[in-house]
């Protein structure tokens, strides 16, 4: 079982806004920094956000990321068809001095 | 422009061994740690190893340990993973990924390879 807890999937319409949920513990999230990475189908992850909020050069502002005590959560807005894709949060395991990924989060634009 | 191409998968029996490959290019192999990560078929992600800049600092899976080794030749720019006593549930692609030592993140992935285990 991952250690970070990601719902398995959600779904909204083009132009919609949608958050998907990591949900860790006091020795995850609550001491390290989150990454979130997004998978096409058949592709290698891409980074998307790192150290909690920030976008690597070429992620449109529409992706947001942010963290509140043990919990992270990734915003997309004015979604895209194109964004349909499965969404991994990563953090560091400081009880295990391991990485770890959420179960990833399926996107659907309906 | 960055690089990271892993070479090394296939099929291989249980218990068997198997060594991945991951060349570096287009950036200072030297300044980054590196890590890799699998993804079982259909399956999620799973970090599996790092290792630091010189190679001085490796973690490991709890899962993997004693199994895996992960070590790195800064003088050819390259990665690698030995794999012994392989299991069908080591199936996976395989992904070579680039850490930059200032945050847990993995910012350029491999496009990866499979290592098939199985009789």
């Amino acid at each position: 079982q991952p250690v970070l807890t990601q719902p398995p999937s959600v779904s909204a319409t083009p132009g919609q806004k949608v958050i998907i949920s990591c949900s860790g513990s006091n020795s995850n999230i609550a001491r390290n920094y989150v990454s979130w990475y997004q998978q096409f189908p058949g592709t290698a992850p891409k980074l998307l956000i790192y150290e909690n909020n920030k976008r690597p050069s070429g992620i449109p502002d529409r992706f947001s990321g942010s963290k509140s005590g043990t919990s992270a959560t990734l915003g997309i807005t004015g979604l895209q068809t194109g964004d349909e894709a499965d969404y991994y949060c990563g953090t560091w395991e400081s009880s295990l001095s391991a990485g770890v990924f959420g179960g990833g989060t399926k996107l659907t634009v309906l | 422009e960055v690089h990271l191409v892993e070479s090394g998968g296939g099929l291989v029996k249980p218990g068997g061994s198997l060594r991945l490959s991951c060349a570096a290019s287009g950036f200072t192999f030297t300044s980054y740690n590196m890590n890799w990560v699998r993804q079982a078929p259909g399956k999620g992600l799973e970090w599996v190893s790092s290792i630091s800049t010189s190679g001085s600092h490796i973690y490991y899976a709890d899962s993997l340990k004693g199994r895996f080794t992960i070590s790195r030749d800064n003088t050819k720019n390259s990665l690698s993973l030995q794999m012994n006593s392989l299991r069908a549930e080591d199936t996976a692609v395989y992904y070579c990924t680039r850490e930059p030592t200032v945050g847990d993140y993995l910012d350029f992935w491999g496009q990866g390879t499979l290592v098939t285990v199985s009789s």
